[in-house]
């Protein structure tokens, strides 16, 4: 069974600060997909990286992929309040099923 | 255009109970894709159903059953609950092999 990591699992940081969070993973996959969900709420798609050595950035967010080192990261520049919420990657097992990480819990603090 | 919809919101059952959650993928999304969420994790994969037909099941028991209808719609069931089953439950559509949009999720709770 396909296995994903994330680390950290908590992250708090301060405002303005960087930071990357990695995602790796076990088996060769060509899809890897990054989702944020807020406390209670479902889950909203950030990116999606198609192909090794995609980059996708959005405002605040870069992610990446390798998909030779198995591996993703998502960026975090300058990061402010709004940014505070947990972070999966997802790894598509080839069959558009998908495999999560264990998340990213991140705080923004003043 | 409407998202992923799912009912009930909520829900509160005892052990040994069956319960059914129902999924309406975004219109013209042919598949339909189930996941368990406890509390502090990662979603889980159950189920995805591609065209009415299942194209996988993930590492749950038997007790887990689902199916689509000819509308795309879904339909979640689980027997014999236990406390284990308490979870959120998210649905989750999309066109084919692209990225799934989720729905709002069922919050199952079992005492």
């Amino acid at each position: 069974e396909l296995k994903v990591e994330q680390n950290p699992l908590f992250l708090s940081m301060q405002e303005g600060k960087n930071y990357t969070i990695y995602c790796n993973y076990s088996t060769t996959s060509d899809r890897l997909y990054w989702y944020r969900q807020d406390p209670g709420k479902s889950l909203e798609s950030l990116f999606v990286l198609l192909s090794n050595g995609a980059v996708k950035q959005e405002g605040r967010l870069m992610a990446s992929l390798d998909t030779k080192a198995r591996l993703s990261t998502l960026h975090i520049t300058a990061a402010v309040h709004d940014l505070s919420a947990t972070y999966f990657c997802a790894v598509d097992n080839w069959i558009n099923q998908f495999y999560f990480g264990t998340g990213t819990s991140l705080t923004v603090i003043p | 255009d409407a998202g992923v919809t799912q009912s009930p919101t909520h829900l509160i059952k005892t052990r040994g109970q069956q319960v059914t959650l129902r999924c309406s993928p975004i219109s013209g999304h042919k598949s339909v894709s189930w996941y368990q969420q406890v509390l502090g994790q990662g979603p889980q994969f159950i189920f995805q159903y591609y065209e009415k037909e299942e194209r996988g099941r993930g590492n749950f028991p038997d007790r887990f059953s689902a199916r689509q209808f000819p509308n795309y719609s879904s339909e979640l069931n689980v027997n014999a609950l236990l406390l284990g089953d308490s979870a959120l439950y998210l649905c989750a559509s999309s066109p084919g092999r692209d990225t799934q949009y989720f729905g709002p999720g069922t919050r199952l709770t079992v005492l």
